[in-house]
């Protein structure tokens, strides 16, 4: 069975710092991992993937996330909060052929002027 | 180019009666994936429907049912509904049965279903 954890429900940060969110997961087989953004009383948009290509992923808005192996992490990481990042940040995963995510519970990212 | 459509938006349902929701896919996808948001929570995969069938389901009872159609839209069908099943539906569309292009999905934005 595969499974999300996601380290704190709320992350705050200023305007210009550093955004470091938490992913860590477990599957039996080599997994495909992926960073999703939800917006209030929005869906969920894919910022970026990890397929088993390259470790480092680069997505949308300045986001980049990096496949450990070794330490089963993708964390996603931004050089520069803007206050347009504001939102939840969601991790998931999924290991089977049928493209079936597993999620974890979702980090709020707030950012303060 | 359309995405992932959902309707309706918002519902209000009483406890013992039924729903039903309705997804429309992004253009060129043939999966159809449900999965349930409740407050707070990460959202949680119900079922998926490729080729009118159920191909894959989630950790849900019965009262969950759904229905794919050769236009590959899809409904969610919830009976005897309990308050615990207030929560934010969500669609999410795929192409294919292997490779990496179907493990993207795209969601919609969502219908909100509130049991009193």
């Amino acid at each position: 069975a595969q499974s999300v954890t996601q380290l704190g429900s709320h992350v705050s940060v200023s305007e210009g710092a550093l955004v470091l969110l938490r992913c860590n997961y477990s599957s039996s087989v080599p997994p495909y991992l992926f960073w999703y953004v939800q917006y209030p009383n929005q869906g969920l948009q894919l910022l970026l993937k990890y397929t088993s290509a390259a470790t480092l992923v680069k997505g949308i808005n300045g986001f980049e996330a990096e496949f450990k192996k070794s330490e089963t992490s993708f964390h996603l990481t931004k050089p520069s909060a803007h206050m347009s990042d504001a939102a939840e940040y969601f991790c998931a995963v999924t290991d089977s052929g049928y493209s079936t995510l597993t999620f974890g519970k979702g980090t709020m990212l707030l950012v303060s002027p | 180019d359309a995405g992932v459509t959902q309707s309706p938006t918002h519902l209000i349902k009483t406890r013992g009666q039924q729903v039903t929701l309705r997804c429309s896919p992004k253009s060129g996808h043939d999966t159809v994936s449900w999965y349930q948001q409740a407050l707070g929570q990460g959202p949680q995969f119900i079922f998926q429907y490729y080729e009118e069938e159920e191909r894959q389901r989630g950790n849900f009872p019965d009262r969950f049912s759904g229905h794919q159609f050769p236009n590959y839209s899809s409904e969610l069908n919830v009976n005897a509904l309990l308050l615990g099943d207030s929560a934010l539906y969500l669609c999410a569309s795929s192409w294919g049965t292997g490779g990496e292009g179907s493990y993207e999905q795209y969601f919609g934005p969502g219908t909100r279903l509130t049991v009193t």
